[in-house]
């Protein structure tokens, strides 16, 4: 059974400031997504990390993947409050259409 | 492109009751599929369909849950009779191809609460 941790659960952070959230997953994996969530709203996709090295960035979000590891890091760079919200890494295991979901990760922006 | 569709958005019954949900997929995209996300937990697959045939429906509460998809486009998901634990979000979500592969679109969801 694929198992999927994220830590912390829970991020207060001040504006301005850099943090890691990190995906750790228990068996062999061929992808790996992070998404976000706004209270009450659905999933967003951010990115999509397909290869052992992968690195996506979109603003002030920069995603990378270690295989080998089994582990994925979400980095947040310069936080401002836009970016407090709930972020989920969702694991699939290789050879199998499911993807298994983390606990989530609720982020909270201080001024 | 218009997203996938859910409705309703909000449900509140009493255990023992029926409830059904639907789904109306993006345009053109193959694959369907029905997660629950219970409050401060990922979701969690339910069922998915690859056009109107079952692909993987091992986590379905089959004695309560039931889902279909007829000619291949909007699902509806049914629980008969509701517990206090179906009390969740109930979340469809779709992708193009067949691939378990492809990125998947969610909707809105809708909330289920279980009295």
């Amino acid at each position: 059974e694929l198992k999927v941790e994220q830590n912390p659960l829970f991020l207060s952070m001040q504006e301005g400031k850099n943090y890691t959230i990190y995906c750790n997953y228990s068996t062999t994996s061929d992808r790996l997504y992070w998404y976000r969530q706004d209270p009450g709203k659905s999933l967003e996709s951010l990115f999509v990390l397909l290869s052992n090295g992968a690195v996506k960035q979109e603003g002030r979000l920069m995603a990378s993947l270690d295989t080998k590891a089994r582990l994925s890091t979400l980095h947040i760079t310069a936080a401002v409050h836009d970016l407090s919200a709930t972020y989920f890494c969702a694991v699939g295991r290789a050879g199998s259409y499911q993807l298994t979901f983390g606990k989530g990760t609720k982020l909270s922006v201080i001024p | 492109e218009a997203g996938v569709a859910q409705s309703p958005r909000y449900k509140i019954i009493e255990k023992r009751q029926s409830v059904a949900f639907w789904c109306n997929p993006i345009s053109g995209h193959a694959t369907l599929y029905w997660y629950q996300q219970i409050l401060g937990q990922g979701p969690k697959l339910l069922i998915q369909f690859q056009n109107n045939g079952v692909v993987d429906d091992s986590q379905l509460p089959k004695d309560r849950f039931s889902a279909e998809r007829l000619k291949g486009v909007d699902s509806t998901l049914k629980i008969q009779p509701a517990k206090l634990e179906d009390s969740a979000v109930y979340l469809c979500a779709s992708s193009a191809g067949s691939s378990g592969y492809n990125e998947q679109f969610f909707g809105p969801g809708t909330r289920l609460t279980v009295l």
